[in-house]
């Protein structure tokens, strides 16, 4: 089966703390994606991986780095977490060829109080 | 750029009911289409896709055409079951190496027995 596996269902931090969102995929796919899911306003693409080493920013990138040093991982950084940033987190990947399908993580629960 | 809009729900349907959720996109070209579904507690998956005009994508009973004099991609069930309940989205994906993806908000379904 293939996966793609986030590190924590739920986590809950407080203000100002720097916060780590580890996804890693095991399908050696050169596309990794963050995304986060609120209600109302669907999935919003806050930075996506083409390579490793390799970022763009996405809609929402404000308030996120994100680091992928080796290929099978994507890591999220809050640098100073924001209540405003509870939400849901989701991690995908795809490969490279056109029309083929993202895979998801079953996603990180954050609560920022 | 490229964007996805989709009928707000949330949807209720009573069991064996007629399904259909449009979604209509905005994008540059011709990019690929996709449904994807999220059942409680899980990642999204992938539900059916179509990668050009009049392709028809289908699977587990549900239908989509990508119709692009109208620019639409609507999922069709014509008997929807209890199970059926999830999370739906509507995609695109339009990036020389699959990297540019974007969903619509989601569509809430209820099947009641």
């Amino acid at each position: 089966d293939v996966k793609v596996t986030q590190s924590s269902r739920y986590l809950v931090k407080r203000t100002g703390e720097k916060v780590f969102l580890e996804c890693v995929q095991d399908m050696d796919h050169e596309n990794m994606f963050w995304y986060r899911q609120d209600p109302g306003l669907g999935l919003r693409l806050i930075y996506f991986s083409y390579d490793v080493k390799m970022k763009e920013k996405g809609d929402i990138p404000e308030g996120y780095s994100v680091s992928r040093e080796k290929k099978e991982r994507f890591s999220l950084i809050l640098e100073s977490a924001s209540t405003n940033q509870t939400s849901m987190y989701l991690c995908a990947s795809s490969p490279s060829t056109p029309d083929s399908e993202a895979f998801f993580g079953q996603g990180t629960r954050l609560t920022v109080v | 750029g490229n964007s996805v809009t989709q009928m707000e729900g949330p949807v209720t349907l009573s069991e064996e009911a007629f399904l259909t959720i449009n979604c209509t996109y905005t994008a540059t070209g011709y990019p690929s289409l996709f449904w994807y579904v999220q059942y409680p507690g899980e990642g999204l998956q992938l539900l059916l896709k179509a990668t050009k005009a009049d392709d028809k994508g289908s699977n587990k009973g549900f239908e989509a055409t990508y119709r692009k004099e109208t620019t639409s991609f609507h999922l069709e069930k014509g008997s929807v079951q209890v199970s059926d309940s999830a999370v739906y989205f509507c995609a695109l994906e339009r990036g020389y190496n699959n990297n540019d993806m974007r969903f619509g908000a989601g569509t809430r379904l209820t099947v009641k027995p």
